[in-house]
């Protein structure tokens, strides 16, 4: 079972380079979305999908674009790389929205910027 | 706004030994409450939920009861392994009817078992 599969697992970065942290779901799950992980900070919400062709806005979504051209995938765009960007970025999906709220989260990407 | 505040780590356990894990929120309407583990090297997994008042969440031996009263959602093992050694989020998740499953995490507690 993949579950949700992000990629890198680890990136090193110099600061204004662009990249992509992919995700990808394969339990057909409408909600996906995107949080980073600081320490004493724990998870904040990025962006996240109710479904393909929406997305909106979390609690920390500057510097940060995101797509959702399909079900499957949720890529996170860094157009241009900060120090203050260097975290673990972790995605999550849910089977539905609503009450139970319930996410399987990916491995995490960690990303350094330099 | 909702808000999460979980006790600050680490804590450091005896195999064995009771563990609690405070929780508390700040919340309108009748958000669901969620514990997450995190274990070295690993994304989260859901620990245990409860999805309204009085409900008592549990798996693999830890408790949690949603009290409205004291707005409080406390972590409970009777007695801890070396392999329950992890991060422990508490999370606040969408009241009740809400359009997004969108999770508030506390800062999580790090958990330290010793043999």
């Amino acid at each position: 079972n993949a579950g949700v599969t992000q990629t890198p697992k680890f990136q090193v970065l110099k600061t204004g380079q662009s990249m992509t942290l992919q995700c990808a779901q394969d339990m057909n799950h409408e909600y996906m979305s995107w949080y980073r992980q600081d320490p004493g900070m724990g998870l904040r919400l990025i962006h996240y999908s109710v479904g393909a062709g929406i997305t909106d806005q979390g609690e920390v979504p500057n510097g940060y674009n995101v797509s959702r051209s399909t079900t499957e995938d949720f890529p996170l765009r860094l157009l241009s790389a900060a120090p203050s960007q260097t975290s673990v970025y972790f995605c999550a999906s849910s089977a539905g929205v609503g009450i139970t709220g319930e996410l399987f989260f990916g491995e995490g990407s960690r990303l350094t910027v330099l | 706004g909702n808000s999460v505040t979980q006790m600050e780590g680490p804590v450091t356990l005896s195999e064995e030994a009771f563990l609690t894990i405070n929780c508390t929120y700040t919340a309108t309407g009748y958000p669901s409450l969620f514990w997450y583990v995190q274990y070295p090297g690993e994304g989260l997994q859901l620990l245990l939920k409860a999805t309204k008042a009085d409900d008592k969440g549990s798996n693999k031996g830890f408790e949690a009861t949603y009290r409205k009263e004291t707005t409080s959602f406390h972590l409970e093992k009777g007695s801890v392994q070396v392999s329950d050694s992890a991060v422990y989020f508490c999370a606040l998740g969408p009241d009740y009817g809400g359009a997004t499953n969108k999770l508030i995490f506390g800062t999580g507690t790090l958990l330290a078992v010793q043999p």
